[in-house]
């Protein structure tokens, strides 16, 4: 079956602190992957996304995710985490055998940033 | 461009009763998308549109729930006889075949209370 998992409901980190949050797929072909970020009471905002071009996607505000084949990967990094940064982030992937047009969620990963 | 608008923001109502909820795309996108999304879960696929045809309805679609976009250009969401568990954000997305990778735009959601 195909699906997406994000390990991880939450992490905390210090403000300065390399952020790490992850996201693995299944599926037996490559999907298109994306990250969104959603603050509280609000809609998802793209923060980046992986359409088979390079494997290392730079997004906004510092996010940078790397496609990893072999390990069906797709883990959302920034170096240094930032107060405004505390949000839900959700991992996304949409698959071949629906045009890639229907996209399975993850369960989502809270971020938390202390001073 | 101002991006995917939805309204109300947020409605509440009693078990039983109707209710209706507005996307406006972005003008140039023809696919339209409906999410639900419950508290601490990722959204979950409702149902999507090319233009005015309804191409794909989830089995979470149930009869209580019917989308239109009957000029392809913004869509309504009805829900019947309301129930609690129906409580959610309702997401709607748009997005433009060949641009962008089909990569989906939210807007920021209304959510359902149903007492």
């Amino acid at each position: 079956a195909q699906s997406v998992t994000q390990l991880g409901s939450h992490v905390s980190v210090s403000e300065g602190a390399l952020v790490l949050l992850r996201c693995n797929y299944s599926s037996s072909v490559p999907p298109y992957l994306f990250w969104y970020v959603q603050y509280p009471n609000q809609g998802l905002q793209l923060l980046l996304k992986y359409t088979s071009a390079a494997t290392l996607v730079k997004g906004i505000n510092g996010f940078e995710a790397e496609f990893k084949k072999s390990e069906t990967s797709f883990h959302l990094t920034k170096p240094s985490a930032h107060m405004s940064d505390a949000a839900e982030y959700f991992c996304a992937v949409s698959f071949q055998n629906t045009g890639f047009q229907k996209l399975v969620f993850g369960t989502g990963t809270r971020l938390l940033v202390s001073p | 461009d101002t991006g995917v608008s939805q309204n109300p923001r947020h409605k509440i109502t009693k078990r039983g009763q109707n209710v209706t909820f507005r996307c406006d795309p972005i003008s140039e996108h023809n696919r339209l998308y409906w999410y639900r999304q419950t508290l601490g879960q990722g959204p979950e696929f409702l149902t999507y549109f090319q233009n005015e045809a309804q191409l794909e309805k989830s089995r979470l679609l149930s009869d209580r729930f019917s989308a239109e976009r009957p000029k392809g250009s913004f869509s309504t969401l009805e829900i019947q006889r309301t129930e609690q568990g129906d409580s959610a954000m309702y997401l709607c997305a748009s997005s433009q075949p060949g641009q962008d990778r089909d990569t989906q735009y939210f807007g920021p959601g209304t959510r359902l209370t149903v007492l």
